[in-house]
């Protein structure tokens, strides 16, 4: 059983380009939430998945955007790059309901902005 | 608003001796309560949570975390550590807002 997947591991892009994160749920999981951790921070929340729809969102400008396939599988667009936006980006998966409060992290993407 | 505190950025203790990890939250209910532990380069892994019932609670890898509602903390614990605990870890609540909000973490080294 697959857990949570990330790709890419690591990413350089400079300022003002457009990036693209993707994330597989762990096998059953319909939920998935995405968080940045910034360097000797803990992750903050970006935003959930469910049904296709943003369901929540965190404290996050709009250059930040996503998605969710009909395979609960997600991608993280984050257009317009900044330097701060330099960060380890989480994917976590759940199952919506009763156990959404146990989320299953992926190994994360390092994303470097220069 | 929800929030999580870890008192502690860095603690060094050496190996074998025991530990304890700061943790404090502010909520006005008693949430679900994480701890996680992050090795360098990786992402999360969970080592115990705290729903309800028996205030102690037991982890993988020796780790135990004691809820005290009192004083609004869940501190984490392990009576000996080993040089492969170091890391950073991170104290979580999940206040029934189906979005975890985390504290800063602590970075523990362990010295032979």
């Amino acid at each position: 059983d697959a857990g949570v997947t990330q790709s890419p591991t690591h990413l350089i892009k400079t300022r003002g380009q457009q990036v693209t994160l993707r994330c597989s749920p762990k096998s059953g999981h319909d939920t998935v939430s995405w968080y940045q951790q910034a360097l000797g921070q803990g992750p903050q929340f970006i935003f959930q998945y469910y049904e296709e729809e943003e369901r929540q969102r965190g404290n996050f400008p709009d250059r930040f955007s996503g998605h969710q396939f009909p395979n609960y599988s997600s991608e993280l667009n984050v257009n317009a790059l900044l330097l701060g936006d330099s960060a380890l980006y989480l994917c976590a998966s759940s199952l919506n309901g009763l156990a959404s409060h146990e989320q299953f992290f992926g190994p994360g993407t390092r994303l470097t902005v220069l | 608003a929800q929030s999580v505190t870890q008192p502690d950025i860095h603690i060094t203790v050496s190996e074998g001796a025991s530990l304890e990890l700061r943790c404090n939250y502010s909520y006005g209910a008693t949430p679900y309560l994480f701890w996680y532990v992050q090795s360098p380069g990786q992402g999360l892994q969970l080592l115990l949570k705290y729903f309800s019932g028996d205030t102690l609670v037991q982890g993988i890898k020796g780790f135990e975390a004691e809820f005290k509602r009192s004083q609004s903390s869940f501190n984490l614990r392990k009576p000996s550590v080993h040089w492969s605990d170091a890391a950073e870890y991170f104290c979580a609540v999940f206040p029934n807002t189906d979005k975890l909000i985390f504290g800063t973490g602590t970075r523990l080294q362990v010295f032979p």
